[in-house]
């Protein structure tokens, strides 16, 4: 079964407004990233939070993790047309190998100029 | 440039017909993995490999197999290829030790119909 579920399944925003997109997951992990996918295109890692941060950031993205809720969040600010994609959360279970990666499906985010 | 790469990136094949789909990567990582992609699923892993000679089922093993005779390369094998094998697949890499281990990097995708 899944480990993450994203919420919203769509977004579609204004350039220059935030973005926020949640992920819940079912069992404990090690670490939670997240990874976006332009159309059709392999997906590229932006973020790895560990169970133990509570919140992390990387340029225009912060990412929340709160394990008591087993639910994460990414927030892109003054967020631009190249945003324009779809994002995942991955997880691992902390019991497998942190490698063993099972994937939400995903938020497309819709940027409009 | 520092990449994963896959061949073909595009294939048509009918069922049965034995096929093998390439990964190749430059960055010396250990972890090799397979996904396939469907609409509304997600991704899910197929196989994983920590290093030479090493592999390990995924999600969703049934139909592929894989071998890891080098370490740059770990290709997909359809020996018997059905039509519920139609989809998106991504092969990526990742080191298993340093900062940056878990964060693995995808390859182009390859998208497989099988009729």
């Amino acid at each position: 079964s899944q480990q993450g579920e994203e919420d919203p399944q769509a977004l579609s925003i204004q350039e220059g407004e935030n973005a926020t997109m949640n992920c819940s997951y079912k069992t404990s992990i090690n670490n939670l990233q997240w990874y976006r996918q332009n159309s059709g295109r392999g997906l590229v890692h932006l973020i790895l939070i560990r169970s133990n941060e509570r919140e992390k950031h990387s340029g225009r993205l912060r990412v929340t993790l709160d394990t008591s809720k087993k639910s994460s969040s990414l927030l892109i600010t003054a967020s631009r047309a190249a945003d324009t994609a779809s994002y995942f959360c991955a997880t691992d279970g902390r019991m497998d190998s942190s490698y063993k990666l099972i994937f939400g499906s995903g938020t497309r985010l819709l940027v409009r100029p | 440039e520092a990449q994963v790469t896959q061949n073909p990136r595009y294939l048509i094949t009918v069922t049965g017909k034995k096929l093998t789909v390439t990964c190749s990567q430059n960055m010396n990582h250990e972890y090799m993995s397979w996904y396939r992609q469907d609409p509304g699923l997600g991704l899910r892993q197929i196989y994983y490999s920590m290093n030479v000679e090493v592999t390990d089922k995924g999600d969703v093993p049934e139909g592929y197999k894989v071998s890891r005779k080098e370490k740059r390369n770990f290709p997909l094998i359809l020996e018997s290829p059905s039509p519920n094998q139609t989809s998106l697949y991504f092969c990526a890499s990742s080191h298993t030790g340093g900062t940056r281990r878990y964060e693995q990097y995808f390859g182009p995708g390859t998208r497989l119909t099988v009729t």
